[in-house]
């Protein structure tokens, strides 16, 4: 299996412009999570989908951030409009099952900077 | 508010050495996982901890969860240059949904050869 897969791996945009990241989680895995990681505040869970259906999404930072799964092989993370203080690394997880302990697989992450 | 401190943030030793790396917390968890992460990779699930008391080791590796289930630690033995990383803890609070993870805020590990 070739593991989560993110795209781009890298994006630097200018302040305003609408920013859209994507993932492809492990196939068959029914969970999927956005995070987000900086130095200041480590990593931080952005929101998760179950089933392509959004459970949670209290850790979206505000209304300049959307999330999509569309189905259960695609999803995506926009941010319109893009700001400074949104330069991070974000990374998509999914597992297979909703529960305890489960295992999250990490991708490789996509290195957002805003200038 | 960080509910999982991890100590130290930093910790650079001598290969051979061991070392104890700590995950912190006032609340309950339903289980506990350590997680390395390398440069320029996500984060890569080393173990999960489910029982109170329960030791688990993975080669070099020792992981402990507290009897309470409110602290964790691992402990390596002999470093080597190839356990540099970052060691995250992560866990679900009782209190809250299955899979609304938190992550600790890291320990950053460098083993010098």
């Amino acid at each position: 299996d070739a593991g989560v897969i993110q795209s781009p791996r890298h994006e630097v945009t200018e302040m305003g412009q609408e920013v859209t990241l994507r993932c492809k989680p492990i196939s068959g895995h029914n969970s999927l999570f956005w995070y987000r990681q900086t130095m200041m505040r480590g990593l931080e869970l952005l929101i998760y989908f179950n089933n392509n259906v959004p459970i949670d999404d209290s850790g979206m930072p505000e209304d300049r951030f959307s999330a999509k799964m569309p189905n259960a092989s695609f999803s995506t993370l926009k941010i319109q409009p893009s700001e400074p203080r949104d330069s991070a690394v974000y990374f998509c997880a999914s597992s297979l099952i909703l529960g305890e302990g489960d295992t999250q697989y990490f991708g490789p992450g996509t290195r957002l900077t805003v200038l | 508010t960080q509910l999982l401190e991890q100590s130290p943030q930093f910790l650079s030793i001598q290969e051979g050495e061991n070392l104890t790396v700590y995950c912190n917390s006032s609340s309950v968890f339903s289980s506990l996982q350590w997680y390395r992460q390398e440069p320029g990779e996500g984060p890569v699930l080393l173990v999960t901890v489910v029982t109170g008391g329960e030791v688990k080791k993975l080669k070099r590796l020792t992981f402990q969860f507290g009897d309470a289930r409110k602290d964790s630690s691992l402990h390596i033995t002999a470093a080597q240059p190839g356990d540099t990383g970052l060691y995250l803890c992560a866990g679900a609070p009782e209190s809250s949904s299955a899979s609304k993870i938190i992550f600790g805020s890291g320990t950053r590990l460098s083993i010098r050869p």
